[in-house]
């Protein structure tokens, strides 16, 4: 069965600080898909960055980079010196190719001025 | 330029009624979805269409169908609207491709939401 757990419900810094997301996951495929999804107050869903199982290295986009361990079973999100914008729910999810997404619970992330 | 949109975005109705949401996307994907996001913000898939064939039919009341007309939409009517329906629905598009699953896994873009409120 697969499963994504993001064990943080809430997580609440002061701007300038950097932030660490945890995601584990379970899946029994050798080949399956990582994903982060941002939701900002206003609701939509953002698209933030798509892993493979094939591929660990670490990838870093501006003030956002991710660290995926297959030895750990993780895909851990940080943000890098916080800003108030980034105040979102950000969520984790497993797709092994059957086309459905599973999500993790989420985690709010509040970032207060 | 919206590449996938929903209406309405808000919908406040009485239980026992019929409701319908609409999707729309203009990315020229070939599959789309419907997931459920509840009141504590958990995230669920209940239907996939790949050209326009049901694909993924999760564990969904019969009370909910999806119809696909042509692959760039796909809508969801709801019989009998009962309180605990009430949520935010998320249509979304992908290239993902039946016949080629096990190939690249595309991602999934989603629509702004419909927010349904049953009293």
């Amino acid at each position: 069965a697969q499963k994504v757990t993001q064990a943080q419900t809430e997580i609440s810094v002061v701007e300038k600080e950097d932030v660490t997301l945890d995601c584990v996951y379970e899946t029994r495929d050798t080949t399956y898909y990582l994903f982060w999804y941002k939701q900002p107050p206003s609701g939509e869903l953002v698209f933030l960055i798509r892993r493979n199982s094939f591929d660990e290295q670490n990838e870093i986009s501006g003030r956002y980079s991710w660290n995926f361990q297959k030895s750990t079973s993780s895909f851990n999100f940080t943000i890098t010196a916080s800003q108030v914008v980034d105040s979102a729910v950000y969520f984790c999810a497993l797709d092994n190719q059957g086309g459905k997404l599973i999500f993790g619970q989420g985690t709010e992330l509040s970032v207060k001025p | 330029d919206t590449a996938v949109s929903q209406t309405p975005k808000y919908l406040v109705t009485q239980m026992g009624n019929d409701k319908s949401i609409k999707c729309e996307q203009n990315l020229g994907h070939d599959t789309m979805y419907w997931y459920k996001q509840d009141s504590k913000k958990f995230l669920k898939i209940m239907f996939s269409y790949n050209n326009k064939e049901l694909i993924i039919n999760e564990t969904v009341p019969n009370r909910f169908s999806p119809k696909s007309p042509d692959k760039a939409h796909l809508n969801l009517h709801i019989n009998s609207l009962e309180l605990g329906d009430s949520a935010v629905y998320f249509c979304a598009s992908s290239h993902f491709r039946l016949a080629e699953a096990g190939s690249d896994q595309e991602t999934q873009y989603f629509g702004p939401g419909t927010r349904l409120l049953v009293l």
